[in-house]
């Protein structure tokens, strides 16, 4: 079974802040990861993936994760916070592809401090 | 190109009725999959759908039904609406099963009253 625990279901930081949105994942075979981004009342937005090799993935808008599957870890982070990162974040695992089911943590809604 | 489109956006139903939602995937894929989001909560898997066949089916009771038509659109249906079943209804398209990238649409907001 596949699982994914999101820490801190709201994270406030100042803008140009460091930004650190907490995810480990529980899963028995080699997870594919994700994180994505919801705007209020819309769609989810994929802002990074990781299936094989580099375990440092990168993604859209500055933001980047790392893999470390000694902590089951897939932490999302920003070196400097802008507004517009103000939104809801999901990380996500897949035991195949994120075309088959997608299992989605509970979400972290980030602020930002003017 | 457009991207997931989904119908209708919003709609408002009573308990007991019937629902139908509606996707259109991006042009060329294949693959459909349904998500139920509740508030304050992550989007739940309810069903997979690639070359007009299920693929994967979540944890939702038989009152969820869906199919895929040979244009690889598909519908999503619910009968016998339950307070509990208003949510933000998710499609998402990819362009295999197997492809690493799924892409969603905004969503048809169900209230169900």
């Amino acid at each position: 079974a596949q699982s994914v625990t999101q820490l801190g279901s709201h994270v406030s930081v100042s803008e140009g802040a460091l930004v650190l949105l907490r995810c480990n994942y529980s899963s028995s075979v080699p997870p594919y990861l994700f994180w994505y981004v919801q705007y209020p009342n819309q769609g989810l937005q994929l802002l990074l993936k990781y299936t094989t090799g580099a375990t440092l993935v990168k993604g859209i808008n500055g933001f980047e994760a790392e893999f470390k599957k000694s902590e089951t870890s897939f932490h999302l982070t920003k070196p400097s916070a802008h507004m517009s990162d103000a939104s809801e974040y999901f990380c996500a695992v897949s035991r195949y592809s994120s075309a088959s089911k997608i299992i989605f943590g509970s979400g972290t809604r980030l602020s930002i401090r003017p | 190109d457009a991207g997931v489109t989904q119908s209708p956006t919003h709609l408002i139903k009573t308990r007991g009725q019937h629902v139908t939602l509606r996707c259109s995937p991006i042009s060329g894929h294949k693959s459909v999959s349904w998500y139920q989001q509740v508030l304050g909560q992550g989007p739940q898997f309810i069903f997979q759908y690639y070359e007009k066949e299920e693929r994967g089916r979540g944890n939702f009771p038989d009152r969820f039904s869906a199919r895929q038509f040979p244009n690889y659109s598909s519908e999503l249906n619910v009968n016998a609406l339950l307070l509990g079943d208003s949510a933000l209804y998710l499609c998402a398209s990819s362009l295999v099963s197997s492809d690493t990238e799924a892409f969603f649409g905004q969503g048809t907001r169900l209230t169900v009253v």
